[in-house]
């Protein structure tokens, strides 16, 4: 079973640009979110989605947007960067949206802002 | 709110020798608890968990107890290699008014093993 997979894989933008990130998860999986990696911050959760529903939303502006569509597959949206918006985007999907469902991560795409 | 505290890094250990990564955590009830490693330039891997006090998840020679009396999932093995060079999490799901599923990650444990 192919795992979670995230496009582009690197991306590089300038400020007050916006970027849209894509996800498809695992066949079968219903629930997406998605997080936020920087060495200074650490892993921060960003939102998360079932059955093309948000569920939670982490601390974040509302720069950050997102949604599902019926296959299960996520888009995360990002408009007028910031260059601290510079940072790895991981995407997790899982099974169900319960807490004992492990999430299964992608390798991320690296966003750069200048 | 829910919070995971993880022991700070860098590790260095020899080949062969023991390894411990203390976590505890803060959260309201049962959270389901977790232990992810990150390879360089890579996503995060699950390498084990752990729903319900006093279970124990293993996986690859490594090992960690869900502790509810210290709140604690240290992650250990017994016999650690070259190839577990990387950085490790510990992270908690927990109860979320609505339901759900979030994760709550601690800030990382990088380990180097050496010949």
């Amino acid at each position: 079973k192919a795992g979670v997979t995230q496009t582009p894989r690197y991306l590089i933008k300038t400020r007050g640009q916006q970027v849209t990130l894509s996800c498809s998860p695992i066949s079968g999986h219903r629930s997406v979110s998605w997080y936020q990696q920087t060495p200074g911050q650490g892993l921060q959760f960003l939102f998360e989605y079932f059955s093309e529903t948000q569920r939670n939303k982490g601390n974040f502006p509302g720069r950050f947007s997102g949604r599902q569509f019926s296959n299960s597959r996520s888009e995360m949206n990002v408009s007028t960067l910031e260059l601290g918006d510079s940072a790895l985007y991981l995407c997790a999907s899982s099974t169900g949206a319960a807490r004992y469902n492990e999430q299964f991560f992608g390798p991320g795409t690296r966003l750069t802002v200048l | 709110g829910d919070s995971v505290t993880q022991m700070e890094g860098p590790v260095t250990l020899s080949e062969e020798a023991f390894l411990t990564i203390n976590c505890t955590y803060t959260a309201t009830g049962y959270p389901s608890l977790f232990w992810y490693v990150q390879y360089p330039g890579e996503g995060l891997q699950l390498l084990l968990k752990a729903t319900k006090a006093d279970d124990k998840g293993s996986n690859k020679g490594f090992e960690a107890t869900y502790r509810k009396e210290t709140t604690s999932f240290h992650l250990e093995k017994g016999s650690v290699q070259v190839s577990d060079s990387a950085v490790y999490f510990c992270a908690l799901s927990g109860i979320l008014t609505g339901g759900g599923n979030k994760l709550t990650f601690g800030t990382g444990t990088q380990l180097k093993v050496e010949l």
